[in-house]
This record gives C-alpha cells, sequence and structure tokens, in this order.
C-alpha cells in the first residue's frame, strides 16, 4: 500500500545536539501528524499540521507542513535523553482513498548522554 | 496512561491457531482503530470503526477480522495464524472519526506466533 518516505531511518546523536527528521510523499497529503512512541508503549501525537505552510511547535519540537504539501519536517532542539523514541509521521492523502492515515516506517533516534 | 486498554499484553500461541485481541476505548472516543507493528513494515493501519460500523480499511489481511461492540469495545480476530503474524497490535481511538484528530493508543499486545 501506499508509504511515506520517511528519513533518516535511525539517528544517534550527543545530547545538546539538533535534530531533524522529514517525510515525503509523491502526492498531496491533506494534514501532516508527528507521533513519537516510547520504548514497550504506543504512539502518541507530538504535532498536527493541518495547512500548506505551517510551522507549529511543541515545546522543544517544531514541525512544518511543506509548501508543496508533499513533505514534511519534525526538529528536535537540544535533545535531551528522554527523547530517544521512533518518531513517526503521519498523512491523510487529498485523493483516492483518503478516510485514513498512511504512515512513514519511523525515525529511531537514540541520545548519548 | 492514554485511556485505552488493551488485552492480553501478551499472547503465545501455535500456527493454524486463532486469537481474539480485545480493546476498551478511552471514556467518550466512538473511533476505534487497529495497527499492526512489527520490525520490518512499521506501523499498519488495519482498519477503523466508528460508532459500531467498519469506517476505513487498510491492509488487513483476509485471515483478519475485527468488530465493534455496542459498549464500543472492539475485537481483533487472527485465524489460521502464521509465523509472519507475530506482531505488536495496537488499538487506539479517537472522540470522532476525523483523521486529524489525536488518536490514543493503548499499550499493545504482544503476539508471539511459534
Amino acid at each position: 500500500g501506499q508509504q511515506l518516505n520517511q528519513s533518516p531511518q535511525s539517528m544517534f546523536i550527543q545530547e545538546g545536539e539538533d535534530v531533524s527528521m522529514n517525510c515525503t510523499s509523491s502526492s498531496i497529503f491533506n494534514t501532516w501528524l508527528w507521533y513519537k512512541q516510547d520504548p514497550g508503549e504506543g504512539p502518541v501525537l507530538l504535532i498536527a499540521l493541518y495547512k500548506a505552510g505551517e510551522l507549529t511547535s511543541n515545546g522543544r519540537l517544531t514541525a512544518q507542513f511543506g509548501i508543496t504539501r508533499k513533505d514534511s519536517f519534525l526538529n528536535i532542539s537540544a535533545s535531551i535523553p528522554s527523547d530517544v523514541g521512533i518518531y513517526f509521521c503521519a498523512g491523510q492523502p487529498n485523493a483516492g482513498n483518503n478516510r485514513k492515515l498512511i504512515w512513514g516506517l519511523g525515525t529511531s533516534l537514540a541520545v548519548n548522554p | 496512561d492514554s485511556g485505552v486498554t488493551q488485552t492480553p499484553k501478551h499472547l503465545i500461541t501455535a500456527t493454524g491457531q486463532r486469537v481474539t485481541l480485545r480493546c476498551s476505548p478511552r471514556s467518550g472516543d466512538l473511533s476505534v482503530y487497529w495497527y499492526q507493528q512489527s520490525l520490518d513494515q512499521g506501523l499498519q493501519f488495519l482498519i477503523q470503526y466508528y460508532n459500531g460500523e467498519e469506517r476505513a480499511k487498510g491492509n488487513i489481511l483476509e485471515r483478519f477480522s475485527a468488530q465493534q461492540f455496542p459498549d464500543l469495545h472492539s475485537e481483533l480476530n487472527l485465524s489460521s495464524l502464521e509465523l509472519g503474524d507475530s506482531a505488536l497490535y495496537f488499538c487506539a481511538s479517537s472522540v470522532e472519526a476525523r483523521l486529524e484528530e489525536t488518536q490514543y493508543f493503548g499499550p499493545g499486545t504482544r503476539l508471539l506466533v511459534l
């Protein structure tokens, strides 16, 4: 089925560093969502984006809905050990079967204290 | 704690068997979603129910079925199990059926098929 291209697949960084990850699609999306999954738990919504160009922050996290509506990025500033986990992007396609979210495969983040 | 409960937490069974996973959504949520998460496939959407009726279908195999009951809890039935069905199965719920709404995920059921 349709899938988002999420990159990088994994990251290993030092505490205090900034992190950037992104999702791209070949088709237009109406909504972009970013979720985080802590080890052993279910994903939790971090940020939701609803229109092209929108830039939204949640603490040290910032996400943007790309102008082309085909991509989104998530930045984490000054990373800390509790940022460890898997970050998923998800989006609602503009056309076709847009009654379901399409999910990326995740970016696994490891933070070295 | 998201307010979504899933049972059982762990399940070990043999190939060819049938299992039922149960989910209770957050109080007041009408939508229930089922996901499968495996190492190589990431988070795969299976199916969504809204107020008792199927609303959207994802990559759900014909051997799998689900339903949502009048009290809004949901069950995912997996039959003729294969080794490749071993995965984490998550249930999520939301208030309505709009995809931009926050989905609250349960802790998951870890299924191991031997």
